[in-house]
């Protein structure tokens, strides 16, 4: 069964702290990786990441591939609060009639000032 | 720019009542979808469609139904609603869909609650 694991569920730093989330995948015929934000509503997209080893970048955050180990990390350096909010993972594959995406369960970062 | 528009934002339904929740999109994509976002559970896919009168099951398509009567609609209906369907309903929509390697573009939500 295709899977997506984030880790960790949550975590708490501070302003300026830097940090990194973690998302590991099982899933045949995978295609792509995808980033989103979440905040109160809608999943905002981040990230694309279909290359091992490219890193993808904007402003403070930044993302990348490892197709041979089968994860992906987000790093965001200098947090502030406007960080906090729920980062999903999920994983894009061209398996079946249409291809799927699957979602993990997430990864909530609280940003403290 | 609206992008993908839901509506209603939030719905208190009592059990056996029926709803329709509305999505349009202004983006011409072909390709819509539902999902459902529950505690714990990540977001599941519902239905999707991959063009104007076409709708597919996906992951969780029980106690819903599903019409695309013009491209830049998708509309999701609980016919007779459980408890079990209190949840966040989000609808997106993408260019290519899953096979074309597009992201997905979301709505804001409806929060659905059924008593």
């Amino acid at each position: 069964e295709d899977k997506v694991v984030q880790s960790p569920l949550s975590l708490v730093v501070h302003e300026g702290d830097t940090v990194t989330l973690n998302c590991s995948y099982e899933v045949t015929n995978f295609r792509s990786l995808l980033w989103y934000k979440q905040e109160k509503k809608a999943p905002t997209f981040l990230f694309m990441l279909t290359s091992s080893g490219i890193e993808k970048k904007s402003g403070r955050l930044s993302s990348i591939l490892d197709k041979k180990e089968l994860f992906s990390i987000l790093n965001i350096t200098a947090t502030q609060t406007g960080d906090s909010a729920v980062y999903l993972c999920a994983a894009m594959n061209y398996g079946g009639s249409q291809g799927n995406l699957i979602f993990g369960k997430g990864t909530k970062l609280s940003v403290k000032p | 720019n609206a992008g993908v528009t839901q509506t209603p934002k939030f719905r208190v339904l009592k059990t056996g009542q029926s709803m329709t929740l509305l999505c349009a999109q202004d983006m011409n994509h072909e390709y819509m979808y539902w999902y459902r976002q529950d505690p714990g559970m990540g977001l599941r896919l519902i239905h999707y469609s991959v063009g104007e009168g076409t709708t597919a099951k996906g992951e969780v398509p029980d106690g819903y139904n599903v019409s695309r009567l013009k491209k830049q609609n998708f509309l999701l209906g609980l016919e007779s609603a459980a408890p079990s369907q209190t949840s966040v309903y989000f609808c997106a929509s993408s260019y290519f869909g899953f096979r074309g390697n597009s992201p997905l573009h979301f709505g804001n939500g409806t929060r659905l609650t059924v008593t």
